[in-house]
């Protein structure tokens, strides 16, 4: 089972920043926490995973609190194209195990 | 591209038959994963192998096999096909060698069965 919780959707205007929470209260000290979305039945695609540390790549980035405990997923400047169920998924550090996916956030950029 | 190819990308099949869905990880990446989406049970992870050897199962049904040859490709066998086999099934890879990786997911196999 997923062991992680998420809205099931959200709204952003399209060039706003996009927020997406989640929370993993009983995630442990090896475990990561990784964002993937799924544009419109195409596969998922990775966006980001962090341990402990905030994370920026050129897709977005990840806070974690200090607690571990949640993380919020930003989109700086949300585009149409960004509109997808973006999953959060905490994951053992060996990197070999599979990604349980939950239900996910229904992320709807709109003009 | 992820660099994952998931060959057929559309089949469709009578119930009662048998299907070979094809995956081909990124070159380099040891670990295969096989997921399954249908719309009303969202992705779920249904078996994994790592260098040709099971790693992880999930839930799998019993009419359902996989394998990983030795250059890696895997295949995904579906027999006695019901009509709720109909499904996306997803291929990922990785490198899985105990690094902190990221997984690449293939486009998919649309399956119908009617």
């Amino acid at each position: 089972d997923a062991k992680t919780t998420q809205p099931p959707s959200m709204d952003c205007a399209e060039g706003r920043a996009a927020n997406l929470p989640c929370n993993h209260s009983t995630i442990s000290g090896n475990e990561y926490v990784y964002w993937y979305r799924q544009i419109h039945s195409q596969g998922p695609q990775y966006i980001i995973h962090g341990l402990k540390n905030n994370e920026t790549n050129e897709m977005a980035s990840l806070i974690i609190t200090e607690d571990r405990k949640s993380s919020t997923l930003i989109l700086p400047h949300a585009t149409l194209r960004d509109t997808a169920v973006y999953y959060c998924i905490v994951r053992l550090y060996s990197g070999n195990t599979p990604l349980v996916f939950g239900k996910g956030t229904r992320l709807s950029v709109i003009a | 591209d992820s660099g994952v190819t998931q060959t057929p990308k559309h089949l469709i099949t009578a119930t009662g038959q048998r299907v070979t869905l094809r995956c081909s990880p990124r070159s380099g990446d040891l670990s295969v994963y096989w997921y399954q989406q249908s719309l009303d049970q969202g992705l779920q992870f249904l078996i994994q192998y790592y260098n040709g050897e099971e790693r992880a199962k999930g839930n799998i049904l019993e009419r359902f096999s996989a394998q990983q040859f030795p250059d890696l490709h895997s295949e995904l066998n579906l027999s006695s096909l019901e009509l709720g086999d109909s499904a996306l099934y997803f291929c990922a890879s990785s490198v899985g060698a105990g690094s902190v990786t990221e997984a690449f997911f293939g486009q998919g196999t649309r399956l119908t069965v009617v």
